[in-house]
């Protein structure tokens, strides 16, 4: 079956513009994150769905910063305002509870803010 | 969260066995240790995981200490596709909530 996706794969925008990142889960996940990774960095947590629950927004760096996801499907991170060191890949997994929590990643969408 | 320290390089050579440790001091009884690795250019590809026994298979070992505050990733024969980022992380078993950390970078040498 389908991976998890995102798109877009790429994006550049201008400094001060907002941007919208799009997430599809694998079919029946019910838990999805939002990670951060910059240039030869980790990763880093920024926001975990699970089903019908709120969300776990510590990880989100700033107020720019916000996700939503409507049920157990598709999920948008949108960053507002968008400053360079906003510029990383950011990476979108998902998982279900009957898998042992293994959580399969998208492509990331690489954001470089001129 | 329980958290969980490794170092954060390793270098290996190629076909030579690879020993990539994780500390977990705060772990809870019903924290599996799940290890996944990121290969360049890549988003992070799950390994293995394990409670309590050490676990094989067909990428790689899991070896976990008795008292489960620490854990040992095994690589039996480097490659040198397996240069990557190997991440520790402890998820319980009755939810989702698993955070990355840094990781290990592995380094392998022809």
């Amino acid at each position: 079956g389908a991976g998890v996706s995102q798109s877009p794969s790429n994006k550049v925008t201008e400094k001060g513009k907002d941007v919208e990142l799009r997430c599809d889960p694998i079919s029946g996940h019910t838990a999805l994150y939002w990670y951060r990774q910059r240039l030869g960095q980790g990763l880093e947590f920024l926001i975990y769905f699970q089903g019908n629950s709120a969300p776990d927004k510590s990880g989100l760096p700033s107020d720019r910063f916000s996700a939503e996801r409507t049920g157990e499907s598709v999920s948008t991170l949108t960053i507002q305002r968008t400053q360079q060191e906003d510029s990383a890949v950011y990476l979108c997994a998902s998982s279900s509870r009957g898998s042992y929590n293994e959580q399969f990643f998208g492509p990331g969408t690489r954001l470089t803010v001129l | 969260d329980a958290k969980t320290t490794q170092p954060n390089s390793m270098e290996s050579n190629e076909e030579e066995p690879v020993h990539l440790p994780c500390n977990h001091s705060t772990i809870s009884g019903t924290d599996y240790i799940h290890w996944y690795r990121q290969l360049p250019s890549q988003g992070p590809e799950y390994v293995i995981h394990g409670l309590t026994s050490n676990v094989n298979n067909r990428m790689a070992s899991l070896a976990i200490a008795e008292d489960r505050k620490s854990s040992t990733l095994i690589l039996h024969r480097a490659t040198l596709r397996d240069a990557a980022v190997y991440y520790c992380i402890l998820g319980a078993g009755n939810n989702n909530d698993m955070r990355f950390g840094a990781g290990t970078r592995l380094t392998v040498k022809p």
